[in-house]
């Protein structure tokens, strides 16, 4: 079938220790997002690839930051991660940049900073 | 700019009855409109979306939505809950800016919680 799969699932941090978490996808999409979502809220969009072209949103802090080496994969990566990042990370993948288009999420990645 | 209200974070059900979660949305354009659910520990999964064809929207597991654009509403309905729909609902709003872009962000509600007792 095809998917978004994100690894790992559960990812365990220290304060301050730079973190990746990975995002690849089957279904050939030309967009991936990064979602934010901490305990209790609405997902909140980080920052999405069309193709190769990177679109950060404006408040996403420069903490944050995300490669797309290919279609398949993208990776989001947190150079000094703190006690509020905390959260679950969401990857999701859309045909087209059409705001009409589906979004299909992974299984999203729990991140604990410790 | 899009927004969108979800009213009741937290819908209690007993088996069999109807379920009912509501959204309203704020647009300055023609909105696009999604409900996704999320189970514990899983992503977003798409019941549905409204993007300006019929405003009576079937998704999947029995779930629908009613666009209303004089109550500025899209509340998500089932007439008969089940153990298994029990999860966490979200309406989203695509961002279309104030121009009606295409931009593809989806802007979410803070999500209702929904119970279904036995």
């Amino acid at each position: 079938d095809a998917m978004v799969i994100q690894n790992p699932r559960y990812q365990v941090t220290q304060f301050g220790k730079p973190v990746t978490l990975s995002c690849s996808q089957t279904l050939n999409h030309n967009v991936m997002y990064w979602y934010q979502q901490k305990s209790s809220q609405a997902p909140k969009l980080l920052f999405h690839y069309y193709d190769k072209d990177f679109n950060n949103e404006a408040d996403t802090p420069d903490n944050f930051q995300s490669r797309r080496p290919n279609t398949s994969f993208c990776f989001l990566d947190i150079r000094s991660p703190g006690l509020g990042d905390a959260a679950m990370y969401l990857c999701a993948t859309s045909r087209d940049r059409s705001s009409t288009d589906t979004q299909y999420f992974g299984p999203g990645t729990r991140l604990t900073v410790l | 700019a899009q927004s969108v209200t979800q009213l009741g974070s937290h819908v209690s059900v007993s088996e069999g009855a109807l379920v009912l979660l509501r959204c309203n949305y704020s647009s300055s354009v023609p909105p696009y409109l999604f409900w996704y659910v999320q189970y514990p520990n899983q992503g977003l999964q798409l019941l549905l979306k409204y993007t300006s064809a019929a405003t009576l929207v079937k998704g999947i597991n029995g779930f629908e939505a009613e666009f209303k654009k004089s109550e500025t509403s899209f509340h998500l309905t089932k007439p008969s809950a089940h153990m298994s729909d029990a999860a966490e609902y979200f309406c989203a709003v695509s961002d279309r800016g104030n121009y009606g872009g295409s931009q593809g962000n989806l802007i979410f509600g803070k999500g209702t919680k929904l119970s279904v007792k036995p």
